[in-house]
């Protein structure tokens, strides 16, 4: 069965610092992928980053970047110079198989309040 | 392009009394996905839906249900409600092969 943990459940940091968010999941399968979603308080989720199982090279985007590594089964994200609209809620997520039939687990979330 | 949209947002119904959610799609997005996200706690996958056909279910009981029409949009149905139904229900579509989902603003329910 798949599952990811998310250990961290608030953070609070000062504008302009950076932060980084923790995700660590399990699987049987040699095929996944990992994502990262945002929610606001409106409530619906946004989609941040996908990485699949076969490509661990980590990339900046913007103000977020990532750092995906097998051996540890983590798939971090950071953002970098933090703002106020940054605050939210972040939930990593993992898809077993490919296709749109596959689900996501999600882990229960890390609330970011990002401070001015 | 529009996305996501789901209805009512907000719904307070009494403990056995039966509820339906609606969804419509983002353009172009023939799958249906439904969540329900406990409060402080991950979304849960329900089931979803690919060309009217149910195409994945969670660990849900039967009094969850659901169906997708011809023009993709989505109802989830609830019968004999639950103090622990009380969740927000989040709707996502996709398009066929693609694994990134888009979430609808979701609806609350509320079960006294």
């Amino acid at each position: 069965a798949q599952k990811v943990t998310q250990a961290q459940t608030e953070i609070s940091v000062v504008e302009k610092e950076d932060v980084t968010l923790d995700c660590v999941y399990e699987t049987r399968d040699t095929t996944y992928y990992l994502f990262w979603y945002k929610q606001p308080p409106s409530g619906e989720l946004v989609f941040l980053i996908r990485r699949n199982s076969f490509d661990e090279q980590n990339e900046i985007s913007g103000r977020y970047s990532w750092n995906f590594q097998k051996s540890t089964s983590s798939f971090n994200f950071t953002i970098t110079a933090s703002q106020v609209v940054d605050s939210a809620v972040y939930f990593c997520a993992l898809s077993e198989g490919t296709g749109a039939n596959s689900k996501l687990t999600f882990g229960k979330g890390i609330t970011l309040s990002v401070r001015p | 392009e529009t996305g996501v949209t789901q209805s009512p947002t907000h719904l307070i119904k009494t403990r056995g009394q039966q509820v339906t959610l609606r969804c419509s799609s983002q353009s172009g997005h023939n799958t249906v996905s439904w969540y329900q996200q406990a409060l402080g706690q991950g979304p849960q996958f329900i089931f979803q839906y690919y060309r009217e056909e149910k195409n994945g279910r969670g660990n849900f009981p039967p009094r969850f249900s659901g169906l997708q029409f011809p023009n993709y949009s989505s109802e989830l149905n609830v019968n004999a409600l639950e103090l622990d139904d009380s969740a927000l229900y989040l709707c996502a579509s996709s398009s066929a092969g693609a694994n990134v989902l888009t979430f609808g603003a979701g609806s609350r329910l509320t079960v006294l």
